[in-house]
């Protein structure tokens, strides 16, 4: 199975200053047919999970444009520029490449 | 918009098998894989099986003996069974729309407890 590493695990964050989060997988996630399927969701609490980008850099519509996915190869970041009270959650990395799907530990997003 | 809404027993004793349905509502289970994730209490997610409306499948090797997936065409719907369930398979479980490497739509998610 990939392993997806996330860090860090907590990111304490004061409201209106970045968050960053990072996302290495155990091997490439470059797909056969040229695509990285590394995707990022948010996990509101008490909510099911719901994906913010996907194939590293593409936002989903409606997702606000302070979110950013980026990276290659086995690293990838999201940013979160200017923490909003509703980003409050926890952020999972998941890797669409390989099966078994598989999925960061998360990351947990709170205000300080 | 699609919809997802799931629904199926909460309290099992281990042994028994769990039984979910997953009903789509604005879109057809045809054309399209769909998935069974589950989330472990205070755990991250984990995803369980893949299946589409010929009945292939994908599914997680750590699961795979046990799980049974499939899908009606006919009403909507699809469906995850675990057999021989244990205290490890107390969890959250989801059912989502696979789209492109995601899963772009997801379901309310049920509870189960699996204890004696």
């Amino acid at each position: 199975d990939i392993g997806m590493t996330q860090t860090p695990l907590s990111s304490p964050v004061t409201l209106g200053q970045p968050a960053s989060i990072s996302c290495r997988s155990s091997e490439s996630l470059v797909h056969s047919d040229g695509n990285i399927y590394l995707s990022w969701l948010q996990q509101r609490p008490g909510q099911p999970p719901r994906v913010l980008i996907q194939k590293v850099s593409n936002r989903l519509s409606g997702v606000p444009d302070r979110f950013t996915g980026s990276g290659a190869g086995s690293d990838f970041t999201l940013k979160i520029n200017r923490v909003e009270a509703e980003d409050v959650g926890i952020y999972y990395c998941m890797q669409g490449t390989h099966f078994p799907w598989t999925f960061g530990q998360g990351t947990r997003v709170e205000i300080k | 918009q699609v919809q997802l809404q799931q629904w199926g027993a909460g309290l099992l004793k281990p042994s028994e098998t769990l039984s979910l349905t997953c009903a789509v509502y604005g879109g057809s289970v045809s054309g399209h894989y769909w998935s069974w994730i589950r989330q472990a209490p205070g755990k991250g997610l984990e995803w369980i099986v893949e299946i589409n409306q010929s009945g292939t499948t994908n599914s997680n090797p750590s699961l795979k003996s046990r799980v049974v997936t499939s899908v009606d065409t006919s009403k909507n719907q699809f469906y995850l069974k675990v057999t021989s369930v244990t205290a490890a398979d107390t969890a959250v479980y989801y059912c989502a729309k696979v789209d492109l490497g995601i899963f772009s739509f997801w379901g309310q998610g049920t509870p189960v407890t699996v204890s004696s």
